[in-house]
Order: C-alpha cells, then structure tokens, then sequence
C-alpha cells in the first residue's frame, strides 16, 4: 500500500532562508507526486506535481522539488523563504492506475522576521 | 475563470440538526471529491463521484451522506451532526483525462456545531 511520510510537522525558517520541506513515499512503482500549499481558512492550492516527465519540477511562488527514485523522496525547496510563505505544505501520491490522492500528514512552515 | 465553489463558505448548525454543504464546479470534471479536514490535520477523504458512481470510504459515518444531481453540483448531507462532526469541509475535483491525477479544491466551508 502507497504512503506519505513528511519529516516535521512544524518547520521555522527565517525570512530569506532557504526552505526545505521533506517528503518520503512508499509505493511499488514510481507514482505520480505532489506538493500542495493550504493558507489559514482556504482550500489546497497545487503548488506542483511530478508526473514522469523531468526529476526537478519547478512550480509557482518560487518553489521546486525533486524526484529521487533511489531515496523514495520528493522534497520542497524555496531558496528564500519569504513571510508570505508562511502555511500548510502537504505532499501527496497516487497511483499510476489509482487516481486517489494519499496525503502526507502536513508540515506547518513558521517564517521568521 | 473555471473553479471549484463551495456554499456557504462558514456554517453553523445546531446538535442533531441536518445541515447541507454544496459545491459546483465550472471545470466540467467527471470526478468530484469530498473531505473533512480537522485542525492541523491532513484532509481525509469522505467519498467521491466519478461520473454518476458514487464510492464511499469504508470509514466514513453513516451519518454522512451525498447527492450529486448532475456533473456541476455536488453535495454533502449531514443527517444529525454532532459535536465531532466541527471541521472544515473540502470539496475537490479531478478530470483525470491524461491520467491528470491533479485535484482542484474549493475554498472550503467551516462547520461549527453548537
């Protein structure tokens, strides 16, 4: 069965830091990834998704992630946090023939002045 | 622009009294998604729609039902909300055409139950 391990629920950065956020999958065969971003009181906004294509996938707001087979991991960077930032990061997974969504536990990411 | 909208956006129900939250989409989606997201939580999928066939979570209460009339509306029912039932309800859609797994959320709609 596919799951999503996010290191930390809670990560503090200071504004213009570079911003890591980690995810691990499990899954048979390389699945179909992705990092959400949800603000206080709103639904999840995709920040990008990895689908096969390139390793490093690049996505909105300044963010990046990249595909490591070998490590089963999938980790968010920025390479300066800004305050604007500050939310709920969620990475997901699905299957290649399973389109559900298997959502990571959440990491809240704290900017700091 | 195409969305995902969710009506009221903040609701307040009483103990035991049925409330419904509803949610159209403008994307023309075949899959439609329903979640309940506690504090701090990820989002835990209640049950979906592809097309008209309706697939329930095994976990889900029984107390938590849905409609969906046709492919823009969609909605959840909560027969006799209780006090573990306050969360903050998602509702996502996918078109998973080119095996586009990508799902689009609503803004959300908070339930308080008094």
């Amino acid at each position: 069965a596919q799951s999503v391990t996010q290191l930390g629920s809670h990560v503090s950065v200071s504004e213009g830091a570079l911003v890591l956020l980690r995810c691990n999958y499990s899954s048979s065969v390389p699945p179909y990834l992705f990092w959400y971003v949800q603000y206080p009181n709103q639904g999840l906004q995709l920040l990008l998704k990895y689908t096969s294509a390139a390793t490093l996938v690049k996505g909105i707001n300044g963010f990046e992630a990249e595909f490591k087979k070998s490590e089963t991991s999938f980790h968010l960077t920025k390479p300066s946090a800004h305050m604007s930032d500050a939310a709920e990061y969620f990475c997901a997974v699905s299957g290649r023939s399973n389109y559900q969504l298997i959502w990571g536990a959440g990491t809240k990411l704290i900017i700091k002045p | 622009d195409a969305m995902v909208i969710q009506n009221p956006r903040y609701q307040v129900t009483q103990f035991g009294k049925p409330v419904t939250l509803s949610c159209s989409q403008t994307l023309n989606h075949n899959v439609m998604y329903w979640y309940q997201q506690k504090s701090s939580q990820a989002p835990k999928l209640l049950f979906h729609y592809y097309d008209k066939d309706f697939n329930n979570e095994a976990d889900t209460p029984d107390n938590f039902q849905s409609r969906r009339p046709n492919t823009s509306f969609c909605f959840l029912d909560i027969r006799s909300p209780g006090l573990g039932d306050a969360a903050m309800y998602l509702c996502a859609t996918s078109s998973l055409a080119g095996r586009n797994y990508e799902q689009y959320f609503g803004p959300g709609t908070r339930l308080t139950v008094t």
